[in-house]
């Protein structure tokens, strides 16, 4: 299934823990984001790679670190988590090299919610 | 703050019918717009985007539209087949942030 997969889909942690969520994607595209979902039906861009460079770093804490080891992989590293981590975050990739968000094949992943407790 | 909203929340039709889902904005100050598809399970998957400049997109069996003016954005689906059935989304595209509707259920029944 050529896709955007994120794993875990589920993830309940404490508070102060650090946690990784993987993003994969098979499409062959060359450009990769995070997005958060800041309230119902908004996403929020946090981060996007181009072949493994950074090319968007919106304001986030710096706890929030995006990894990318290839162009194919964008996982996203929270350290000291905090009770307002806890948020859905979607994962996407385009073809473009960079359109942002007006880049044409653009693919969600289904998301990883993500519960601070 | 712009709120977007999708008429009609579900759709079920008979394979090979045309339709159209609609998409609405309250602040016409539209930027750009995608539409995007949703299997069960699945992430969103981009179909046509439309930027700034342009009124309408075309792809094989699709066709989306905006109106600036209305705040409404269309997506045409001609001769429906049971492969469509999909949740299908719209978003507007505000500086790499998204803002979605809560989408329209597509049924196509064989």
């Amino acid at each position: 299934d050529t896709a955007v997969s994120q794993t875990p889909k589920y993830l309940v942690t404490q508070m102060g823990n650090d946690k990784s969520i993987k993003c994969e994607q098979n499409l062959g595209h060359d450009t990769m984001y995070w997005y958060k979902q800041d309230s119902k039906k908004f996403l929020k861009i946090m981060f996007s790679y181009n072949n493994k460079e950074l090319i968007i770093n919106e304001t986030v804490p710096n706890r929030f670190s995006p990894k990318s080891p290839d162009k194919a992989h964008l996982n996203l590293h929270i350290n000291s988590l905090e009770l307002g981590d806890s948020a859905v975050y979607f994962c996407a990739s385009s073809q473009d090299r960079w359109q942002g968000a007006l880049s044409y094949g653009y693919t969600f992943g289904s998301g990883t919610r993500l519960t601070v407790v | 703050k712009q709120e977007v909203t999708q008429i009609p929340a579900a759709l079920s039709v008979p394979e090979g019918e045309n339709l159209v889902l609609n998409c609405s904005f309250t602040d016409s100050a539209i930027y750009n717009l995608q539409w995007f598809r949703q299997d069960p399970g699945k992430g969103l998957t981009s179909l046509l985007l439309i930027q700034s400049s342009q009124r309408e997109q075309t792809s094989g069996r699709l066709n989306a539209s905006l109106d600036k003016s209305s705040g409404r954005s269309t997506l045409y689906i001609a001769a429906s087949q049971p492969g469509d059935s999909a949740t299908y989304l719209c978003a507007d595209i505000n500086n790499n942030d998204m803002r979605f509707g809560a989408g329209t259920r597509l049924t196509v029944k064989p």
